[in-house]
């Protein structure tokens, strides 16, 4: 069965510092990593996603991720933080060996960015 | 372009009432899902259909959860009768393919309160 894991519930970070979102996931096949932001009372807002090739993915907004597979591990990053970027980060994984299309998501994690 | 559609935006309803979401997907777009977000946790799928045949249902309710996608484009998803457990922010999400890589794009969800 494929899972995710967003160890952190909140991330707070000073408006200008960098900033990483932490996401690991367990697949039986190759991933297939997603990173959506969610703001209040919105729907999830697709940032970026690894299929294959390059470890390190850009997405909208300035954010990146980069994928590690001997670690597990697809966090999303910024090298700067803006105040408009505080919301909710849902990690998601699709493992190709399952059949399910379907995306399987973290429980999310909260960014605050303090001016 | 516009995007994922979903109506009513909020919905209060007391226990053992029905309730219907609908959702109007991004034109084109064949695969459409219906996920269940509890607050506090990620989404997680209920139902997914490519055009208007059910491809994934294992994880929905079948004793009070329902849905139809009877022309391949717009979806209704029903509940009856409600729980106080039903309460969370319903999503639909949409997709042009069943493609492994492709992104889904989502609404901006469904509130619903039992009381």
């Amino acid at each position: 069965a494929q899972s995710v894991a967003q160890p952190e519930d909140q991330v707070n970070v000073a408006e200008g510092n960098p900033l990483t979102v932490k996401c690991t996931y367990s697949v039986s096949g190759n991933p297939y990593l997603f990173w959506y932001v969610q703001y209040p009372n919105r729907g999830l807002q697709f940032l970026l996603k690894y299929i294959t090739g390059d470890n390190l993915v850009k997405g909208s907004y300035g954010f990146e991720a980069e994928f590690n597979k001997s670690q597990t591990s697809f966090h999303l990053k910024k090298p700067s933080a803006l105040v408009s970027d505080s919301a909710l980060y849902f990690c998601a994984v699709r493992d190709k060996d399952t059949g399910r299309r379907a995306l399987t998501f973290g429980s999310g994690t909260r960014l605050q960015v303090q001016p | 372009e516009a995007g994922v559609a979903q109506s009513p935006r909020y919905k209060i309803i007391e226990k053992r009432q029905s309730v219907a979401f609908w959702c109007n997907p991004i034109s084109g777009h064949a695969t459409l899902y219906w996920y269940q977000q509890i607050l506090g946790q990620g989404p997680k799928l209920l139902i997914q259909f490519q055009n208007n045949g059910v491809v994934d249902d294992s994880q929905l309710p079948k004793d009070r959860f329902s849905a139809e996608r009877l022309k391949g484009v717009d979806s209704t998803l029903k509940i009856q009768p409600a729980k106080l457990e039903d309460s969370a922010v319903y999503l639909c999400a949409s997709s042009w393919g069943q493609s492994y890589q492709e992104t889904q794009y989502f609404g901006p969800g469904t509130r619903l309160l039992v009381l």
